[in-house]
């Protein structure tokens, strides 16, 4: 089946200074899309990022991904962590006709000052 | 954005009893779905819904599992009778269409299993 592998369980970054979560993934089906998730304590978790074209950047919030199907990755970067950017952030891919997510195991991101 | 209500936030249940756990999601959605959380792992997906039918689920939906939405109102699962292993963050989320659109989730139930 499809897997979602987020190496890193815990980033700490000091503010101002550029932060990378990683997300790799596997799976058979050449149609996929993948979407960046961030969870705010005690808050849903709610979409920062969707992408399923190849080598094509997207961005959002001062966060960008690209996915690069050649190293099946999908990885999350800013240029300048913030603060307010402390959260848990999952990769996610979805491949199906029923909008089913398999998700990474999150990465903790801690911004400190 | 779009907002997906899940009551209750916290759910305490003896084993055996059986619970509902209920889900409000974004009034234009057509697609509905539960994920289970067990503390420190995953997020895992357990089943979804479309026009009155589970389209999808996974080895976690158990024969105790069954999910409905009765005339358009909450989304539900229920789970009778409940067991040790199904303490968990249940994560109701909708979709306004299938395939890779974007999913909304809500907050999430804790439910405890004594």
């Amino acid at each position: 089946g499809d897997s979602v592998t987020q190496t890193e369980g815990l980033v700490t970054v000091t503010e101002g200074l550029p932060v990378k979560l990683n997300c790799t993934y596997q799976t058979t089906y050449l149609t996929i899309a993948f979407f960046w998730y961030v969870q705010y304590l005690n808050e849903a978790p709610q979409v920062l990022l969707k992408s399923s074209t190849d080598n094509k950047r997207t961005e959002h919030q001062g966060f960008h991904a690209t996915l690069h199907k050649s190293s099946s990755s999908f990885h999350l970067q800013k240029s300048s962590a913030q603060l307010s950017d402390s959260a848990l952030y999952y990769c996610a891919l979805s491949r199906t006709n029923t909008g089913k997510l398999t998700f990474g195991d999150g990465t903790v991101l801690t911004v400190k000052p | 954005g779009p907002k997906v209500l899940q009551i209750p936030s916290h759910q305490i249940i003896d084993m055996g009893q059986m619970v509902t756990l209920n889900c409000d999601p974004v009034s234009n959605h057509l697609y509905f779905y539960w994920y289970k959380q067990i503390l420190g792992q995953q997020m895992e997906f357990l089943v979804n819904f479309y026009n009155g039918k589970v389209m999808e689920k996974s080895k976690l939906f158990k024969d105790q599992f069954s999910v409905e939405r009765p005339d358009g109102s909450y989304f539900t699962l229920k789970i009778q009778p409940t067991a040790l292993e199904d303490s968990a963050v249940y994560f109701c989320a909708s979709s306004l269409e299938g395939g890779q659109n974007t999913l909304y989730f809500g907050a999430g139930t804790r439910l405890s299993v004594l």
